[in-house]
């Protein structure tokens, strides 16, 4: 059974630009989520998608946002990226909110 | 979801067991004790969870103080690729897993 992928694993973006991070949840999977670790840091919760509509966020400006699919992919966009952002992007699935969460392997984003 | 606190790091011998302890002194009756870990900035990898009682799996066993107040990881026979950063985290069960990780236990195990 394949578990979480994330795409792509590496991404550079110019300060300014705007990022797309992609996540496909296990097969069966319908809750969402995304973690921003920074180099050397711990993971903080960025938001949570549950049937497609988006539950919780962290504490992250607007320009950090996103979307669960009807197939329950989801997508994390960065607006206005700044150097700050670049970090490891983490996206994890469980198959209801009250479930163990899996996590994929990340997306590293790069700011230059 | 309640705070827990890790040693921030520890060594083990190979083959040796690995327990690898954590506070969550303020967790709620309805809250689970989730262990995950990280091996060098890949995704974090699901260990074990308890609520009360302790539990076995093929990876680990998990210890939970009768009072609730802190538990153990036990890694009973360490190897090599067991070196990683250890997360212990406490979440309320329906409320989703918007739990911020701390900074862990980070485990060596030598040769």
């Amino acid at each position: 059974e394949a578990g979480v992928t994330q795409s792509p694993t590496h991404l550079i973006k110019t300060r300014g630009q705007q990022a797309t991070l992609r996540c496909s949840p296990i097969s069966g999977h319908t809750s969402v989520y995304w973690y921003q670790q920074a180099l050397g840091l711990g993971l903080q919760f960025l938001l949570w998608y549950d049937e497609g509509e988006e539950r919780n966020r962290g504490n992250f400006p607007p320009r950090f946002s996103g979307r669960q699919f009807p197939n329950y992919s989801s997508e994390l966009n960065v607006n206005a990226l700044e150097l700050e952002d670049s970090a490891l992007y983490l996206c994890a699935s469980s198959l209801a909110r009250a479930y163990t969460i899996y996590f994929g392997e990340g997306s590293w984003l790069t700011v230059v | 979801d309640a705070k827990t606190t890790q040693p921030t790091s520890m060594d083990c011998a190979e083959g040796r067991a690995a327990n690898l302890p954590c506070n969550h002194s303020t967790i709620s009756g309805n809250e689970y004790v989730y262990w995950y870990r990280q091996i060098h900035s890949q995704g974090p990898q699901y260990i074990i969870h308890g609520l009360k009682n302790n539990e076995t799996n093929e990876m680990a066993s998990l210890i939970i103080t009768e009072d609730r107040k802190s538990s153990t990881l036990i890694l009973p026979h360490a190897t090599l690729r067991d070196t990683a950063v250890y997360y212990c985290i406490v979440r309320v069960v329906a409320g989703g897993f918007k739990t911020i990780f701390g900074a862990g236990t980070r485990l060596f195990v030598k040769a």
